[in-house]
């Protein structure tokens, strides 16, 4: 079956834009995470869902980043008027439950350059 | 809050050779659950090796296996009999709460032939 897909896989904004992300979990997962990497780092934990409920939205860093899954299936992430530190790879992982032990499969992430 | 530490941000190793990553973390919770991720340079992450915090077993996948030392806080990786496929960047992860992962800052791993 497939895997964790993103797209797109590359986007150039310029300042003060507005972006959406978009991330197409494996079918059935019912648990859906993004992070945001940035260059030679960590991924870091932005936001959480359980099916279509947001349950964690702590890694936000600011009130223009937003994230929904709607339908329970695909998610987007939205950053409204991008700045230069949001430039970043943004990862996107599923997972069948939100057990602590259940294996989290990720995606090949979006690359945004914010010039 | 969780934290984790990779010490180490590059190391690299002969083809066939053995490798050890390193990792510690920190936190007060007594069940949890480590792991420890692979990112190739196409950069899709994908699970190497997990360990369940209760189990005193450490656990191995074929050629990966991990040394677990709660009361230590430690968790490291060792690759044996290394490929040139084993190149990438290596994450040691956490997680307790069934949400969030909590990552290292990685350890870049080059295999040489």
């Amino acid at each position: 079956g497939a895997g964790v897909s993103q797209s797109p896989r590359y986007k150039v904004a310029k300042r003060g834009q507005d972006v959406a992300l978009r991330c197409d979990p494996i079918s059935g997962h019912v648990s859906l995470f993004w992070y945001q990497q940035a260059l030679g780092q960590g991924p870091e934990f932005l936001t959480y869902f359980q099916n279509e409920a947001q349950l964690d939205k702590s890694g936000l860093p600011s009130d223009r980043f937003f994230a929904e899954r709607p339908e329970g299936s695909v998610s987007t992430l939205k950053i409204q008027r991008t700045q230069q530190e949001d430039s970043a790879v943004y990862l996107c992982a599923s997972s069948t439950t939100g057990l602590a032990s259940n294996e989290q499969f990720f995606g090949p992430g979006t690359r945004l350059t914010v010039l | 809050a969780q934290t984790v530490t990779q010490s180490q941000p590059e190391m690299s190793v002969q083809e066939a050779e053995t490798v050890t990553l390193s990792c510690t973390y920190d936190t007060s919770e007594n069940n949890y659950y480590l792991f420890w991720y692979k990112q190739p340079p196409s950069r899709q992450m994908i699970l190497v090796i997990r360990q369940e915090a209760y189990k005193q077993q450490n656990a191995t996948e074929n050629r990966f296996s991990v040394n677990f030392q709660k009361a230590a806080k430690s968790f490291s990786l060792k690759i044996s009999d290394s490929q040139l496929g084993d190149t990438a960047m290596y994450f040691c992860a956490y997680n307790n709460a069934g949400n969030m992962l909590t990552f290292g800052g990685g350890t870049r791993l080059m295999v040489k032939p």
